[in-house]
């Protein structure tokens, strides 16, 4: 039980390059979220899923695609990266929302865009 | 705007003494607030779940107690060590808002010192 994979653990790209972030997690957890972390700011919301083949936007939301084709695993798109998408993106999933059902997160992805 | 306010922002205690520390959020349409640890370069690990005004919950040396009806929560540390050193983070989850979105403080960040 591997809990949340994120794929990869760092990455550096160029201005106007493209890549994907894998998230995958074995819990059968309906929720799936994006967060980004930057110093001196709060986890803030990218996207989010609730549940296979669902996707709707977060609090920052500008810059990136989602999508949940298989219930397992929630793909995070930088079509075009920018050196303000340089951040710790983390992925996390729960079972249902509120009560006994706290996110599980991954290890988190470093993005340097330069 | 939904705000989650956490304080200190930071924390410095020695080995052995207590601490506790604040978050704050909107008293309006609480379904649930979370905590979670965070050690530097792992990923948050939650704490407690916390959704009945008036809810304590206890996890060894560690405690929450929560306020729905005046919007706040605080964390306590017995006797702290240093392996309690990381950041505590808060997040409040609402009713009404995006499904399942947990918003989140910037967090206190506690170093014990031997």
């Amino acid at each position: 039980n591997a809990g949340v994979t994120q794929t990869p653990k760092f990455r550096v790209l160029k201005t106007g390059q493209s890549m994907t972030l894998l998230c995958a997690q074995d819990m059968n957890h309906e929720y799936m979220y994006w967060y980004r972390q930057d110093p001196g700011m709060g986890l803030r919301l990218i996207h989010y899923s609730v549940g296979e083949g669902t996707t709707a936007k977060g609090e920052v939301p500008d810059g990136y695609n989602v999508s949940r084709l298989k219930k397992q695993n929630f793909l995070l798109g930088l079509e075009s990266a920018a050196p303000s998408q340089t951040s710790v993106y983390f992925c996390a999933s729960r079972p249902w929302t509120g009560k006994n059902s706290p996110l599980h997160f991954g290890n988190g992805t470093r993005l340097t865009v330069t | 705007i939904l705000n989650v306010e956490q304080s200190p922002q930071s924390l410095h205690v020695q080995e052995g003494d207590s601490t506790n520390f604040t978050c704050s959020f909107p008293s309006s349409n609480f379904y649930a607030l979370h905590w979670y640890r965070w050690e530097t370069a792992k990923s948050p690990e939650a704490l407690f779940v916390m959704t009945l005004n008036g809810d304590e919950k206890k996890k060894g040396r560690i405690s929450a107690t929560l306020n729905t009806k005046e919007g706040y929560s605080y964390l306590y540390i017995k006797g702290s060590q240093p392996e309690d050193s990381a950041t505590y983070l808060c997040a409040f989850e609402n009713y009404g808002g995006s499904q399942g979105n947990l918003i989140f403080g910037k967090g206190t960040k506690l170093s014990v010192k031997p």
